[in-house]
């Protein structure tokens, strides 16, 4: 089966530990993206790598780190720094520009709460 | 920050009507897609319009772009109870590496 991946689905987390979503496709794509969505918003793009090992900043980066030493994966590394990171978290990629879509593929999801 | 705007932020209609949905944006765009969440799930995409098109259908699905207006609205004719979800505008503006930039998003219940 084509397409991508987010584990775990469900994630706990005590205020001031650090914890890692993860996020794997094999769509081949180059660019990946890492959104936050509270409830009863829109998405807000956290980090996006465009293409491996590079990666920039979106809207909301404080709190949060990523990596993008492979293609297929873009973790996302949820920090003591992040003050409310209690949220859903949503991975995508797409191939890069210059394709006839610019359709971004979505995870199914990861709800994180901090206990 | 977020450049759409959607409007209603919740809709409710009896199965068999037409939903119509809207979304304005700030800044000029390469193209606006719909999208659709059901909840507590990821977004699957529907339909994406191109800056210089006008119109665009897709099965029950018609879209419309005003870019001297910089609004869209999505049709969803005659309703299933299954369409119940919240579908999100978002806008790719130019020159950003393809972000897509998201609206909050209508929240449509279809009652059967």
């Amino acid at each position: 089966d084509g397409g991508i991946t987010q584990s775990p689905k469900y994630l706990f987390r005590k205020e001031g530990q650090n914890v890692t979503l993860s996020c794997e496709q094999n769509l081949n794509h180059d660019a990946m993206y890492w959104y936050r969505q509270d409830p009863g918003q829109g998405l807000r793009l956290i980090y996006y790598s465009q293409i491996v090992n590079d990666f920039q900043k979106g809207d909301i980066a404080e709190g949060y780190s990523v990596s993008r030493e492979k293609k297929e994966s873009f973790p996302l590394t949820v920090t003591s720094a992040q003050k409310n990171p209690t949220a859903f978290y949503l991975c995508a990629s797409r191939p890069q520009p210059g394709f006839v879509s610019d359709t971004q593929y979505f995870g199914p999801g990861t709800r994180l709460t901090v206990l | 920050s977020q450049q759409g705007e959607e409007d209603p932020q919740a809709l409710s209609i009896q199965e068999g009507e037409n939903a119509t949905m809207n979304c304005s944006y700030k800044t000029s765009i390469n193209n606006l897609q719909w999208y659709r969440q059901n909840s507590g799930r990821g977004l699957v995409h529907l339909i994406l319009i191109r800056s210089n098109e006008r119109e665009k259908h897709s099965g029950r699905l018609r879209v419309t772009l005003d870019t001297s207006k910089k609004s869209s609205s999505l049709l969803i004719t005659a309703s299933r109870a299954a369409d119940t979800a919240s579908y999100f505008c978002a806008t790719v503006p130019y020159n950003q590496g393809g972000k897509l930039i998201f609206g909050q998003g209508t929240e449509l219940s279809v009652k059967p």
